[in-house]
């Protein structure tokens, strides 16, 4: 079945440090791919999506390229801040469905 | 622009009771969407409403059940709990079916089953 696959948190950095966190995906077909971020307390956030092969998603700094070659959807951002601290979740979704498929979540922690 | 709100906040059940979670979308949109995440997990697809009639469901028994009201609110219902239904509840709203149009998330309703 269809899977998400992110890496094992937690993810301790210092400010202004480069964030990866890895995300791979199980899919038949071509998916949609999105990150999504949890901070204490609340909901789920999109933080940016990708629909199609090659896409590059980019929001608040935090870029991620939909590579289907490598089937990844690695999340970056040069710069981190404290503000970033929170869980994100790798997801996806197929063209003609419902259900968004989530990664089990990486949580990150950014100490100034 | 109200965005999605879920209630109650956190509640305390035992094992064999029965509860009703709910959840009000956000202004104008017809798909709602269910999810249970454990703790330390990513959320599980429930089951999705669009116009008021299931529109794909995941892999949860039929005690999981739902409903969604013509001002297209929604209810969680969930029968006979068990100790493994302790979760947080996350409901999502979106302007309509299909991976294109972003869900839009409530803070969640934690469930607790003693």
């Amino acid at each position: 079945g269809d899977s998400v696959t992110q890496m094992e948190g937690p993810v301790t950095l210092s400010e202004e440090a480069f964030l990866t966190i890895n995300c791979t995906y199980t899919a038949t077909g071509y998916p949609s791919l999105f990150w999504y971020v949890q901070y204490p307390g609340e909901g789920l956030q999109l933080l940016l999506k990708a629909t199609k092969a090659d896409d590059k998603g980019s929001n608040k700094g935090f870029e991620a390229t939909y590579r289907k070659e490598t089937t990844s959807f690695h999340l970056e951002k040069g710069s981190v801040q404290v503000s970033d601290s929170a869980v994100y979740f790798c997801a996806l979704s197929k063209q003609a469905g419902t259900a968004l498929i989530f990664g089990k979540g990486t949580t990150l922690s950014v100490s100034s | 622009e109200t965005g999605v709100t879920q209630s109650p906040t956190h509640l305390i059940k035992t094992r064999g009771q029965q509860v009703t979670l709910r959840c009000s979308s956000q202004s104008g949109h017809n798909t709602v969407s269910w999810y249970q995440q454990a703790l330390g997990q990513g959320p599980q697809f429930i089951f999705q409403y669009y116009r008021e009639e299931e529109n794909g469901r995941g892999n949860f028994p039929p005690r999981f059940s739902g409903l969604q009201f013509p001002n297209y609110s929604s209810e969680l219902n969930v029968n006979a709990l068990e100790l493994d239904d302790s979760a947080l509840y996350l409901c999502a709203s979106s302007l309509d079916r299909g991976s294109f149009n972003e869900q839009f998330f409530g803070p969640g309703t934690r469930l607790t089953v003693l």
